[in-house]
């Protein structure tokens, strides 16, 4: 599976988009990338996925270049409940997820 | 439906001792995982199952057991717990079927702590 690579942690204002972006240099032609959210105290929920260009839902928008090695996940006005860890994963299949550190984003008043 | 439940919520134990963690899902998903998350780290895949009766070892499956013996119950068990396996447990279950793909659907999770 395709390693990913995101920040950290983010910070934000209250109303502003944020886009968080991970780079999966080695994804593979089946793969999709698929983000999930993470409150405290709470397991992991799936949000969005996609295989290239642009999805949007009624959460958040992913946005994927033609060479797929990348992606931004974009969260528009945030508000002080989007304050959650973002996991960006390449999915193959059914194999087990690989989650990595994620970011940490904190929006604040 | 429920989901994905777990049981129990919190635990103490001491080192030695030994529980089964619970975990029921109502979706009829065919694919169940168990994951452990450590403060301020990212999940890691301790079992997972296909199906009933067929489980297989994730990243970090020592000091732990699993069985599947129905669809809907993928139980873990520790044996001699010891202060490294302090951590929260989350389960998680999702379905060949469907537009999303590999979607999972996890549980709230138990947190246990071992002194």
């Amino acid at each position: 599976l395709a390693k990913t690579t995101q920040p950290i942690s983010m910070d934000s204002y209250e109303g502003q988009e944020v886009n968080i972006t991970c780079s999966h240099n080695n994804i593979a032609t089946n793969d999709y990338i698929t983000w999930y959210q993470q409150f405290p105290s709470q397991g992991p929920r799936f949000i969005i996925q996609g295989y290239k260009t642009k999805v949007t839902n009624e959460v958040a928008s992913l946005f994927i270049p033609a060479d797929r090695k990348s992606s931004t996940l974009s969260l528009p006005r945030v508000s002080l409940s989007d304050t959650a860890v973002y996991y960006c994963l390449v999915v193959s299949g059914n194999t087990p997820l690989v989650f990595g550190k994620g970011t940490r984003l904190s929006v604040i008043a | 439906n429920a989901g994905v439940t777990q049981t129990p919520k919190f635990r103490i134990l001491k080192i030695g001792q030994s529980m089964t963690l619970q975990c029921t899902q109502d979706m009829n998903h065919n694919y169940m995982y168990w994951y452990r998350q450590d403060p301020g780290m990212g999940l890691k895949l301790i079992y997972y199952s296909v199906g009933a009766g067929i489980t297989d070892k994730g990243e970090v499956p020592n000091g732990y057991n699993v069985s599947r013996s129905t669809t809907e119950d993928f139980p873990l068990r520790l044996e001699l717990a010891a202060p490294s396996q302090t951590s929260v447990y989350f389960c998680a279950s999702s379905s060949q079927s469907g537009t999303r793909h590999n979607e999972q659907f996890f549980g709230p999770g138990t947190r246990l702590t071992v002194l």
